[in-house]
């Protein structure tokens, strides 16, 4: 299993749906997991942290499942700004210390 | 907000040639990171900065890159001999206390290798 897997997409939704992305990592001594958003060209900015078994803020869900080892993150009521591509970020342990591992992202596009 | 900065926002080089990239982190902040994002391509991980000195690095961060604290703010990246597969937008991070931190991103310099 790659380290941190995302289905590309792309997700081609219309404004005002629901839409649900999920990342699945494969080291289980992983204790922190995000959600980062980015823009073309641009730099990776954090949408949400994951500590325990989820979070909530706004119209962003992200739920982790530490059993199946895979975070999910849903957006509702999508916006045109919504427009994006979203990595998945889980910092794998090597020896005594953690690597940030980034997987490919997913693309979203919120369409009229 | 304090905020992580890098300079140049874009560097054109030719291979073979030494280039610098400088970043000054958020200034409270611990650790210090340099990751690399080659066009189309996922986010990588090359190398971090804690206490002065490597604390981990990537398979990628071979002998032509090293990284220095020259001072108390800046935080650079220095690859020795590019080539054209160095081409890649190169971020800068920071996080307050350690790797399963937030990572704060800078806004990336585009190097072009000719």
């Amino acid at each position: 299993r790659k380290e941190v897997e995302q289905d590309p997409g792309p997700f081609n939704v219309p404004e005002g749906a629901t839409v649900a992305f999920n990342c699945t990592y494969s080291n289980s001594a992983s204790q922190s997991f995000f959600w980062y958003r980015q823009d073309c060209r641009k730099e990776p900015k954090l949408l949400m942290s994951v500590y325990s078994s989820g979070n909530e803020d706004g119209r962003f869900t992200a739920q982790l499942n530490r059993a199946s080892q895979y975070i999910s993150l849903l957006i509702r009521d999508s916006k045109l700004s919504d427009s994006a591509t979203y990595l998945c970020v889980v910092p794998h342990s090597r020896g005594g210390s953690y690597i940030p591992t980034f997987g490919r992202g997913t693309s979203l596009i919120v369409h009229p | 907000e304090p905020e992580v900065t890098q300079t140049p926002s874009h560097q054109v080089t030719q291979m073979g040639q030494e280039v610098i990239l400088r970043c000054v982190p958020i200034s409270n902040h611990l650790y210090f990171y340099w990751y690399r994002q080659i066009l189309g391509q996922k986010v990588e991980f090359l190398v971090s900065f804690y206490n002065n000195e490597i604390s981990e690095k990537s398979e990628i961060f071979d002998d032509q890159f090293s990284v220095e604290r020259p001072d108390g703010s800046n935080f650079t990246l220095k690859i020795r001999s590019t080539k054209l597969e160095d081409s890649a937008m190169y971020f800068c991070a920071s996080t307050p206390t350690g790797p399963t931190d937030t990572q704060y991103f800078g806004p990336g310099t585009r190097l072009t290798v000719l």
